[in-house]
């Protein structure tokens, strides 16, 4: 079975620039996370979806970050402007249900010049 | 204070070691509890729940101490293939119909031969 597919797996960009990040969940789950890592913060929840509907999205860091779910089986997260601080690994997650153990991507290394 | 806290280490262990890790959880209401993986530019993985009881999956063993809010993690024999971040992960109620999946920032393990 696939897993959680996310694309690109690396970006690099520069500042001002938009960056989109896409998800694909597996099939069947209900729940979908985006986090963000990095060195200093570690893995923080930026916001999470539960069918198709953005149920927690307190940590997401400012408006120049918003997160889309038009369907069961696709999620975006778009920065615009993007800044040197977003430069990070971004993973979209997904479970049964967001009490139930996640099932990360591979992640997409963004990094901003 | 954060609400899920974790030594970074390093700890640097021999093969054939035990060891252990502590985390600790700072609210009450935290229902579940969740070991996870990270290998080194990875994503997490799944490792084990933890259960009230106590449960064991082969050579690692995890403990829930609800009284003092902490959860353990033991590993028995270390193999050089257990170096990696162990991230501790806990579940609590986020509204009367939602919860939300709280990551520690992760203890770093390496196994030396």
């Amino acid at each position: 079975d696939a897993g959680v597919i996310q694309s690109p797996r690396h970006e690099v960009t520069e500042m001002g620039q938009e960056v989109t990040l896409r998800c694909k969940p597996i099939s069947g789950h209900n729940s979908l996370f985006w986090y963000r890592q990095t060195m200093m913060r570690g893995l923080e929840l930026l916001i999470y979806f539960n069918n198709n509907v953005p149920i927690d999205d307190s940590g997401m860091p400012e408006d120049r970050f918003s997160a889309k779910m038009p369907n069961a089986s696709f999620s975006t997260l778009k920065i615009q402007p993007s800044e040197p601080r977003d430069s990070a690994v971004y993973f979209c997650a997904s479970s049964l249900a967001a009490n139930q153990p996640q099932h990360f991507g591979d992640g997409t290394r963004l990094s901003i010049l | 204070r954060k609400e899920v806290e974790q030594d970074p280490g390093p700890f640097n262990v021999p093969e054939g070691a035990t060891v252990a890790f502590n985390c600790t959880y700072s609210n009450s209401a935290s229902q579940s509890f969740f070991w996870y993986r990270q290998d080194c530019r990875k994503e997490p993985k799944l490792l084990m729940s933890v259960y009230s009881s106590g449960n064991e999956d082969g050579r690692f063993t995890a403990q829930l101490n609800r009284a003092s809010q902490y959860i353990s993690l033991l590993i028995r024999d270390s193999k050089l293939s257990d170096s990696a971040t162990y991230l501790c992960v806990v579940l609590r109620p986020l509204s009367y119909n939602t919860d939300k999946l709280i990551f520690g920032t992760g203890t770093r393990l390496q196994v030396f031969p």
